[in-house]
């Protein structure tokens, strides 16, 4: 299975500020077929279902605010919050859908 | 408006059985593979079972196999997960998902229900 690793665990923000999360995979997720990386971001928020935030490493999904955005391609991949609201608080995955799917241990984002 | 509604959680013993259910609406249920996730304390969230549209294909982790057992019911717009010889470590939140795109079995996960928990103890 393919085994993926986020950094940090946890990430304390101030408001308006940058957040980033990194996440690794231990081998490639792109697909040269239709080039095309396997690599979804989610938020979970405590009571609530998991969100899907980004696919493809960084198509935004419907209704997900621009200050949300992926990047990253093969084996590193980045999610970032350009301007930290607090609604933004929860724990983020990335999760890679190229082979039986497999989630990060996840990132707790809190405000600073 | 799509919906995913879990059910069939609760408490069971070690050993034990139990059959979770996931009523669906909004959506053509039959166009998608649909999957299972659970969420542990330990270890965020897990990726359990997925079963194609026609339920001809099934895909389990690791740790689940021959233990649980994906199932779905097109006509009644319904995913069951049957689970036998629980342990304590399948205690968890279950969430049954929908896969983001018809007819594809890699792809992300786009709609999700509020999950049903499932405590395994004694």
């Amino acid at each position: 299975d393919i085994v993926m690793t986020q950094s940090p665990d946890s990430l304390a923000v101030s408001l308006g500020e940058r957040a980033t999360i990194n996440c690794k995979s231990n081998q490639s997720v792109f697909y040269s077929s239709n080039k095309k990386d396997y690599l979804g971001w989610y938020q979970h928020k405590p009571g609530q279902p998991p969100k899907l935030l980004i696919y493809w490493a960084s198509t935004r999904e419907s209704g997900v605010p621009d200050r949300f955005s992926g990047s990253g391609s093969g084996t590193d991949f980045t999610l970032t919050i350009s301007s930290l609201q607090a609604e933004d608080v929860a724990v983020y995955y990335c999760q890679q859908y190229y082979s039986i799917p497999t989630f990060g241990q996840g990132t707790r984002l809190e405000i600073k | 408006e799509v919906q995913l509604v879990e059910s069939g959680g609760g408490l069971v013993h070690p050993g034990g059985s139990l059959r979770l259910s996931c009523a669906t609406s909004g959506f053509i249920f039959s166009d998608y593979w649909m999957n299972w996730v659970r969420r542990t304390p330990g270890k965020g969230l897990e990726w359990v079972a997925k079963i194609k549209q026609d339920g001809s294909d099934k895909y389990y982790v690791d740790s689940v196999k021959g233990r649980f057992t994906i199932s779905r019911d097109n006509a009644k717009n319904s995913l069951y997960l049957q689970m036998d010889s629980l342990r304590a470590d399948d205690t968890a939140v279950y969430y049954c998902a929908k896969t983001s795109e018809v007819k594809q079995r890699y792809r992300a996960l786009d709609m999700w229900g509020q999950g049903t928990m499932v405590i395994v103890s004694s």
